[in-house]
């Protein structure tokens, strides 16, 4: 098993550019999650969908953030027009069924992105 | 709002010290708490606890669930530089029970 696969792994940006991140959910998950993580906020969970459909964007900072999620196996989520304060680790994760209460999330290695 | 606390933030100890890290949680209907250890990388699964299961163990690493005082330990004994991390406490929370994650407790273990 591969585990969740991101990439890239580091991205280097100017404020102002688009940037998208992708995410290879582990295969037979059904569910998928964006998080972010920053020192000042902690682990902050963005979107997440079940079946391809996402059910709770709540935690997508404003409209400059989208995720999408086409088919079973990829996901991306993208920044237009980056800004400084986006600088973050970002997470994808994927569980069987919605790691709340009888499964758990498994992390991808994460996305680390600098915007300048 | 739901929300999960954690502490201390950090915490520095001496190999073969105990430590005890806390997390508390106000959630409006408790299904469980999950406990994660995030080193370089992503976070990874330590325990899940729930009504039924107020208790686990593994190794030197435990926790309890107090749903009276709405909060959780997590011990881990005889510490390791192995052990340095950061633990991470996490709730299912919201309309839709989405995981929300304390900040986390940083632990930095010295040999």
């Amino acid at each position: 098993d591969a585990g969740v696969i991101q990439s890239p792994r580091h991205e280097v940006t100017e404020m102002g550019q688009e940037v998208t991140l992708r995410c290879k959910p582990i295969s037979g998950h059904d569910y998928l999650f964006w998080y972010r993580q920053t020192m000042m906020r902690g682990l902050e969970l963005l979107i997440y969908f079940n079946n391809n459909v996402p059910i709770d964007d709540s935690g997508m900072p404003e409209d400059r953030f989208s995720a999408k999620m086409p088919n079973a196996s990829f996901s991306t989520l993208k920044i237009q027009p980056s800004e400084p304060r986006d600088s973050a680790v970002y997470f994808c994760a994927s569980s069987r069924t919605g790691g709340f209460a009888t499964d758990t999330q498994y992390f991808g290695p994460g996305t680390r992105l600098t915007v300048l | 709002e739901d929300k999960v606390v954690q502490s201390p933030l950090s915490l520095v100890v001496h190999e073969g010290d105990t430590v005890t890290l806390n997390c508390s949680y106000e959630v409006t209907n408790f299904r469980s708490l999950l406990w994660y250890k995030q080193e370089k990388k992503a976070p990874t699964f330590l325990f899940m606890l729930t009504s039924s299961g107020i208790e686990k163990k593994s190794g030197r690493l435990s926790s309890i669930l107090d749903k009276k005082e709405l909060s959780s330990i997590l011990n881990i004994t005889a510490t390791q530089t192995g052990d340095s991390a950061i633990y991470l406490c996490a709730v299912p929370g919201g309309a839709t029970n989405k995981l929300i994650f304390g900040t986390g407790t940083l632990l930095a273990v010295q040999p």
